[in-house]
């Protein structure tokens, strides 16, 4: 597609349940970031790919977050027993080599309850 | 460490007004700036970046940005602001590490408008 596209847009889940969210990044782009960003808050870096391997994941907050991105395109964050103050929007962005064309997707806003 | 700060919170203009919304970054070299435009229920969509150059860029929509190496600043600016400008602001830069970079956001400045 033209742009980064992140499934599903809204999931509301239960507290402790395991959720997956979906990033198909613009074709050709190698660099994959997630992001999330809280109520009233900039996006905040979780994890960046480039090709297959995780580059950088310094920004997972524990290790209920895992990411992978197995062939270099799509890319699933995975958060296992989820806490309410997991909730938040979840952006992924994809760009090609270099500092410019970061393009972002419109994000997945998760609910935990 | 790559960081920056927005210090307004909430803004408020009247339609027509001028705008201004501060950013200021901290970083060892040239920085790589951005500012992005967040509607409610939007992805972040690009107003304007800085690479090197001419310190005063135009961006789309109307947006321009200044960039003032003496004060680690680069504000956004509009002329005059109309109603669908109400949004969220955010101002970045590029943190590079190891062969890679990233986006460093800020907090963001949500701007309101008066009809």
């Amino acid at each position: 597609g033209a742009g980064v596209s992140q499934t599903p847009s809204n999931k509301v889940t239960e507290k402790g349940k395991y959720v997956e969210l979906r990033c198909d990044p613009i074709s050709g782009h190698t660099a994959l970031y997630w992001y999330r960003q809280s109520l009233g808050q900039g996006p905040e870096f979780l994890i960046y790919f480039q090709g297959t391997g995780a580059a950088d994941d310094s920004g997972l907050p524990n290790d209920r977050f895992f990411a992978v991105r197995p062939e270099g395109s799509v890319s699933t964050l995975k958060i296992q027993r989820t806490e309410r103050g997991d909730s938040a929007v979840y952006l992924c962005a994809s760009s090609p080599q270099g500092v410019d064309g970061y393009t972002f997707g419109s994000g997945t806003r998760l609910t935990v309850v | 460490a790559q960081s920056v700060t927005q210090p307004d919170i909430h803004i408020t203009v009247s339609e027509g007004a001028s705008l201004e919304l501060r950013c200021n970054y901290s970083y060892g070299a040239t920085p790589y700036l951005f500012w992005y435009v967040q509607s409610p229920g939007q992805g972040l969509q690009l107003l304007l970046k800085y690479f090197s150059g001419d310190t005063l860029f135009q961006g789309i929509k109307g947006f321009e940005a200044e960039f003032k190496r003496s004060q680690s600043s680069f504000n956004l600016r509009k002329p005059s602001v109309h109603w669908s400008d109400a949004a969220e602001y955010f101002c970045a830069v590029v943190f590079f590490s190891g062969g890679y970079n990233k986006l460093i956001f800020g907090a963001g400045t949500r701007l309101a408008v008066h009809p």
